[in-house]
């Protein structure tokens, strides 16, 4: 169990510009969630895989934003034409399939991203 | 209404004491609650899931689970200095397959 990885660890990007995180979840797990945190606040929940398909978007989120998992394991998060309200960590989680209830997620060291 | 609310602290508590920190949700059909520990610039660390009414234990740390009032606590016995940290609560909400996180309560342990 190597833990959640995610990459690049900070991202400084001008408004306007592209970008795309990369996250690997713990081998074993199906499903992968993306959440954005700010400071001072917790993380919220932007969308989840299990294996490739797509459940959950939040409704709060952009177009601008788009999430893959095209083979089930690794997953990509592209947001295009930045904005400095993108400015935010972006954290990655794994979890098994939940039983009869919610797994415990675990968390990558996240992606900082600073729009300038 | 926020759906998962904390208050945000600082709770300071000196060395050695208990710290008590609490946690509130909105959804009755709730049945996964968790406690995460954020050290700043890094990422949530899992502390305790709890899932049933009542207190569960594990080291100095206690989860304390309460549906009908929709209320969960988390006790830090003999606080430590690197038990400074922000500690948020998450509860899956609405059916959901997802965690609702709180804003997060910062914890300071005076030595």
């Amino acid at each position: 169990d190597t833990g959640v990885s995610q990459n690049p660890r900070h991202k400084i990007t001008k408004r306007g510009q592209n970008v795309t995180f990369r996250c690997d979840p713990i081998s074993e797990h199906n499903r992968l969630y993306w959440y954005r945190q700010t400071l001072g606040q917790g993380p919220e929940f932007l969308t989840y895989f299990q294996n490739e398909a797509q459940l959950e978007k939040s409704r709060l989120l952009s177009d601008r934003f788009s999430a893959e998992r095209p083979k089930g394991s690794f997953s990509t998060l592209e947001i295009q034409r930045t904005e400095q309200g993108d400015s935010a960590m972006y954290l990655c989680a794994s979890s098994p399939l939940p039983q009869d209830r919610l797994s415990p997620l675990h968390f990558g060291n996240g992606t900082r991203l600073t729009v300038t | 209404q926020k759906e998962v609310e904390q208050n945000s602290g600082p709770l300071s508590v000196p060395e050695g004491a208990i710290a008590s920190l609490n946690c509130t949700y909105s959804d009755r059909v709730s049945q996964s609650f968790f406690w995460y520990r954020q050290y700043s610039g890094k990422s949530p660390e899992l502390i305790m899931s709890i899932y049933s009414n009542g207190d569960k234990e594990d080291g100095r740390f206690t989860a304390q689970l309460n549906k009908a009032s929709q209320y969960v606590s988390l006790l830090i016995r003999d606080s430590q200095p690197s038990d400074s940290a922000t500690y948020l609560c998450a509860v899956n909400v609405e059916y959901g397959n997802k965690l609702v996180f709180g804003a997060g309560t910062i914890l300071r342990v005076k030595s």
